[in-house]
């Protein structure tokens, strides 16, 4: 099983759409958890931290389930722009790696 | 505010050359500093990372090395470079003093080994 697996992906949604990407880790002690966006032949950026309670940035909303070990990301109203490869990201913070997840890619379509 | 410059953005070297990339990090002290190398279409695979100075952790043993000889310096290197060696390679740095150890990347570096 790997560390953090996230959806194979590609998702090809509508402009305007609401669309999910899920993540699961495997070390419960895991303590820190990230969602990255990485565009096209380009460099991987922080989109949100997530935290215990979840957050909202926007039209991005990242929750954390500690129980089922699962992270999610939400974006509404989705935007062209918004195409890219979506990281979910793991820390232990006893290590000093971060974890990360294949990618998911998003394709928005007008 | 932190900045990480990483060098040269595209590299094209034919096998059995030797390899050096660069980078540095300005606006932070004793930051964790990391190696990664992407293939297409696939996740970041991690190389390299240093607490310190002349503090090197491996992750995947291959024919690459990494040195830190300066707080904000790290650098990648290889004697004689490989076909396989082909690939975006990024380097990243976090803060050493926080739990929540947020990465930030260099633009990356286009290799082609021919």
């Amino acid at each position: 099983r790997k560390e953090v697996e996230q959806d194979p992906g590609p998702f090809n949604v509508p402009e305007g759409a609401t669309v999910a990407f899920n993540c699961t880790y495997s070390n419960s002690a895991s303590q820190s958890f990230f969602w990255y966006r990485q565009d096209c032949r380009k460099e991987p950026k922080l989109l949100m931290s997530v935290y215990s309670s979840g957050n909202e940035d926007g039209r991005f909303t990242a929750q954390l389930n500690r129980a089922s070990q699962y992270i999610s990301l939400l974006i509404r109203d989705s935007k062209l722009s918004d195409s890219a490869t979506y990281l979910c990201v793991v820390n232990v913070v006893s290590n000093y790696q971060l974890i990360w997840g294949a990618g998911t890619k998003l394709i928005i379509k007008p | 505010s932190q900045t990480i410059h990483q060098w040269p953005a595209t590299l094209v070297q034919p096998v059995g050359s030797p390899l050096s990339l660069e980078c540095t990090v300005e606006g932070t002290s004793n930051p964790n500093l990391y190696w990664y190398r992407q293939a297409a279409g696939r996740g970041l695979q991690l190389l390299f990372y240093s607490v310190g100075i002349g503090q090197i952790s491996s992750e995947v043993p291959q024919n690459l090395s990494a040195s830190r000889p300066q707080d904000r310096q790290f650098i990648l290197s290889s004697k004689k470079l490989l076909l396989s060696d082909s690939g975006f390679y990024l380097c990243a740095w976090a803060r050493g003093d926080r739990e929540v150890i947020e990465a930030f990347f260099g633009q990356g570096t286009r290799l082609t080994v021919v």
